[in-house]
């Protein structure tokens, strides 16, 4: 079946430590994406990518980066300069278009202690 | 610039009751309008999706929803909500770039 793999499910780490958050698409979509959810917060975009190796940062990018070597795969790392990585990590790609819609992983929540 | 308002946040409601989860927008382009639902510690499933044509889109699990642009709104409306429909539900609309913008979620809390 094609989808959207984000692992792992949880992951935990120190602060001041980055840390790499993996997704991974077979559904032959141009564009990825990575969301931030915290609660009572919504969706809030980190980073996107139509293409492979173009990325465009999204409303809240300082702190994380991101690579788009293959179009199977947008990691997303989250640095040390990010204030509060707490939080639940959502994926998603889609076909290009604006009547595209997102199709999405289940997410990788980061705990940093 | 795009944005999303969705009125409340929390909406309990009992069994085999109708319910209906309100969204505004406002969007200097044409607009195209999505709907999610997100179950605990799992990703965004599409419920349903709004691109041109009659205002009333029918989705997955019964719900449905109207676009009303004099109102720029697209309320989800379910006419008889089961114990499994409790959960947290998105509205989104599509930015000139072609990104969702979301709004924070309505939790609907079904109560048998």
């Amino acid at each position: 079946d094609g989808g959207i793999t984000q692992s792992p499910k949880y992951l935990f780490r120190k602060e001041g430590q980055n840390v790499t958050l993996s997704c991974e698409q077979n559904l032959n979509h141009d564009a990825m994406y990575w969301y931030r959810q915290d609660p009572g917060q919504g969706l809030r975009l980190i980073y996107y990518s139509q293409i492979v190796n173009d990325f465009q940062k999204g409303d809240i990018a300082e702190g994380y980066s991101v690579s788009r070597e293959k179009k199977e795969s947008f990691p997303l790392t989250v640095t040390s300069a990010q204030k509060n990585p707490t939080a639940f990590y959502l994926c998603a790609s889609s076909m290009p278009g604006r009547n595209s819609p997102l199709h999405f992983g289940n997410g990788t929540r980061l705990t940093v202690t | 610039a795009q944005s999303v308002t969705q009125l409340d946040s929390q909406v309990p409601v009992f069994e085999e009751a109708p319910v209906e989860l309100r969204c505004n927008y406002s969007s200097s382009v044409s607009v195209y309008l999505f709907w999610y639902v997100q179950y605990p510690n799992q990703g965004l499933q599409l419920l349903l999706k709004y691109l041109s044509g009659s205002t009333l889109v029918k989705g997955i699990n019964g719900f449905e929803a109207e676009f009303n642009k004099s109102q720029t709104s697209f309320h989800l409306r379910k006419p008889s909500v089961h114990i499994s429909d409790t959960a947290e539900y998105f509205c989104a609309v599509t930015t000139l770039q072609g990104n969702l913008i979301f709004g924070k979620g309505t939790k609907l809390s079904v109560k048998p």
